[in-house]
Parts: C-alpha cells; sequence; structure tokens
C-alpha cells in the first residue's frame, strides 16, 4: 500500500529556513507526481507546489517562488521541500501528496491528488 | 488565482439526511474538480475527482457532479463518520487552489 512518511515537527526562528522530507513507498516513485500543501491552524489548505515524476521539473505557486525550493531524490524514493525567509504566518501544518494526471494527445485530461503524509507542524516563533 | 466559495459555511445535520455542498468557482475549470473530507488531525481525504469519479474505497453515498463553475458534492444518507470538514480543490490551473470548506456537523 502507498505510504508517505515525513520528517518530524520543526520550530524555527523567523527569516529561518525550513527543509522537510516525503519519504514514498508502496508504488513506482517514477511515475507519479508529487504536490506540497500547507494549512495554517484552523485554515483550508493552500497549495504549494509540485514536482514531476522524473524530477526535472518543478512548479511553484506564484505566492511562494522565490522562497520555495522541492526537489526529489530518486535512489531513495524521497522529496524534499525547503522554505526560507520564514515568517510568523508560515506557521503551519505542512503536508506531502502523491499527485497523477492522464493525458490525451499531450494534453493533461484528468488530475488527482490522493494519498497524503500525516503532516509536519512547523512552527515559526521568536 | 482562481478563488472557490463554498455554501454553507457550517451545516448541521443528522444521520441519514441527504446533504449538498456546493462549491462555486471565479472562472471556468473544466472537470478539474476534487472534493477531500478532513477530520481534526489527520490530512485530508481523498474523495472524488474529475467531478464525480469515486476514488476507490468511497463508500457510494458520496457523488459528485456540476460544470463550468458551479460543482456540488451530495452525501444521499449521511453517516456517523461522514461528520467533518470538507473541502473543494480547483486542479485546472496553477496555483490549485482550495474552497475555504464546509463543515459537517451533527444536529
Amino acid at each position: 500500500q502507498v505510504h508517505l512518511v515525513q520528517s518530524g515537527a520543526e520550530v524555527k526562528k523567523p527569516g529561518a529556513s525550513v527543509k522537510i522530507s516525503c519519504k514514498a513507498s508502496g508504488y513506482t516513485f517514477t511515475t507519479y507526481y508529487m504536490h506540497w500543501v500547507r494549512q495554517a491552524p484552523g485554515q483550508g489548505p493552500e497549495w504549494l507546489a509540485m514536482i514531476n515524476p522524473s524530477g526535472d521539473i518543478t512548479t511553484y505557486s506564484q505566492k511562494f517562488q522565490v522562497r520555495i525550493t522541492v526537489t526529489r531524490d530518486t535512489s531513495t524514493s524521497t522529496v524534499y521541500m525547503e522554505l526560507s525567509s520564514l515568517r510568523s504566518g508560515d506557521t503551519a501544518v505542512y503536508y506531502c501528496a502523491r499527485g497523477g494526471v492522464i493525458t490525451f494527445g499531450g494534453v493533461v485530461v484528468k488530475r488527482w491528488i490522493d494519498y497524503w503524509g500525516q503532516g509536519t507542524l512547523v512552527t515559526v516563533s521568536s | 488565482d482562481i478563488q472557490l466559495t463554498q455554501s454553507p459555511t457550517f451545516l448541521s445535520a443528522s444521520v441519514g439526511d441527504r446533504v449538498t455542498i456546493t462549491c462555486r468557482a471565479s472562472q471556468g475549470i473544466s472537470n478539474f474538480v476534487a472534493w477531500y473530507q478532513q477530520k481534526p488531525g489527520k490530512a485530508p481525504k481523498f474523495l472524488i475527482y474529475d467531478v464525480s469519479i469515486l476514488q476507490s474505497g468511497v463508500p457510494s453515498r458520496f457523488s459528485g457532479s456540476g460544470s463550468g463553475t458551479e460543482f456540488t458534492l451530495t452525501i444521499s444518507s449521511l453517516q456517523p463518520e461522514d461528520f467533518a470538514t470538507y473541502y473543494c480543490q480547483q486542479l485546472n490551473s496553477y496555483p490549485f487552489t482550495f474552497g475555504p470548506g464546509t463543515k459537517v456537523d451533527i444536529k
């Protein structure tokens, strides 16, 4: 069965960076996208970024473009998300989530995000 | 960015009730709509994608419909385990935004 296991909770000071890992198992790692989503306390989810199956294309929300980096290590089936210049508003639970697509003639006709990691709480506080 | 609104924000219902949640998009999102269920302290659970396709293992009392900018999630007969918050998401264009959520509570 599919499992996404994330690294543990982090406490960071404003201005610092955080790097979260997401280790995948139970499926062929190189055939699915990986998305990152965060959820601030009491708020709805917010999509941050995704990386394609081969790991050579990343897509970032413009809101985070300048301070987010997503990478993947195929040898360990692990995806990483690093967020820099942290501020108090970045306090949230961060999730990785597996994504799939169906294409037809090179065009995406179906897209979904199915399995989610357990979440990593990042607290930004001075 | 595409904005999603959900109505109602809060819904009080009884076991066995039929429940409908509406998701409206600020512009057309084709068929790229998904729905999730979330319980406190847990990750969202994937229910439906492509407007109406149920994820494997999701009970058939859940269904999705809609087109263009208006979409609905229906629970035909609410069960005790269905009390949760439900979110829609559009995957038509970046960023893949979520709705603000609808909390379904016990009447």
